[in-house]
């Protein structure tokens, strides 16, 4: 079974609006991280934010900040303000408690094309 | 600001060849990883490595795989006898452990099997 789903594979967003990528997850351990990286054209993976399943408060990092609905179990990604250098591919990924090597399990992508 | 540093950034090599790809972890760190990804898919994890063994390994990395730390600061994976779908971007990722469980990636190394 798919432990995170990203249900948008691609989308497009005007320069200086805010863009939301969905992200649900699937865990029955009460314990989890839930990352979200971005993989520009160049090829690497870059951390965004950091959502641990005990936090109170939603996580946010400069123009990035994390919709997480423990309930619904989804975790989305708001990125606020968007620039051209925010075109990449955004993955969302979980690290379970459980997993005692703290591997991460990662949704398929989604692919953000800011235009001008 | 340290970084996962992962040579080469991309190797061709002859289907049925041997290659090592190498990476030096962050140095403080105790959790190293490999991870795949083929061209415009999803991150897949291969293994974890923990106290200089395999904590963890997925189907993807069968025999043909291996993994070493050979002398406290590389990390390398090795795969034999390589095959056309082998083809895929191969990062490496450390984390410091717990409390701290984020996990930073290197820049990855580009495998293509021709």
């Amino acid at each position: 079974a798919q432990k995170i789903t990203q249900t948008q594979p691609g989308m497009f967003v005007q320069e200086k609006e805010a863009v939301t990528l969905d992200c649900t997850y699937d865990t029955s351990d009460p314990s989890y991280g839930l990352f979200w990286y971005k993989q520009p054209s160049s090829g690497e993976m870059i951390f965004l934010i950091y959502q641990g399943s005990y936090d109170q408060q939603n996580a946010t990092e400069g123009r990035y900040s994390l919709n997480f609905q423990k309930a619904r179990k989804s975790a989305n990604l708001v990125i606020s303000a968007s620039q051209l250098g925010d075109s990449a591919m955004y993955f969302c990924a979980m690290r379970e408690a459980r997993s005692n090597d703290y591997k991460l399990s990662f949704g398929a992508g989604t692919t953000v094309t800011v235009r001008a | 600001e340290p970084e996962v540093t992962q040579t080469p950034s991309h190797q061709v090599t002859q289907m049925g060849q041997e290659v090592i790809l190498r990476c030096v972890p962050i140095s403080n760190h105790l959790y190293f990883y490999w991870y795949r990804q083929i061209l415009g898919q999803k991150v897949e994890f291969l293994v974890s490595f923990y106290n200089n063994e395999i904590s963890e390994k997925s189907e993807i990395f069968d025999d043909q795989f291996s993994v070493e730390r050979p002398d406290g600061s590389n990390f390398t994976l090795k795969i034999r006898s390589t095959k056309l779908e082998d083809s895929a971007m191969y990062f490496c990722a450390s984390s410091p452990g717990p409390p701290n469980t984020e996990a930073f990636f290197g820049q990855g190394t580009r495998l293509t099997v021709v």
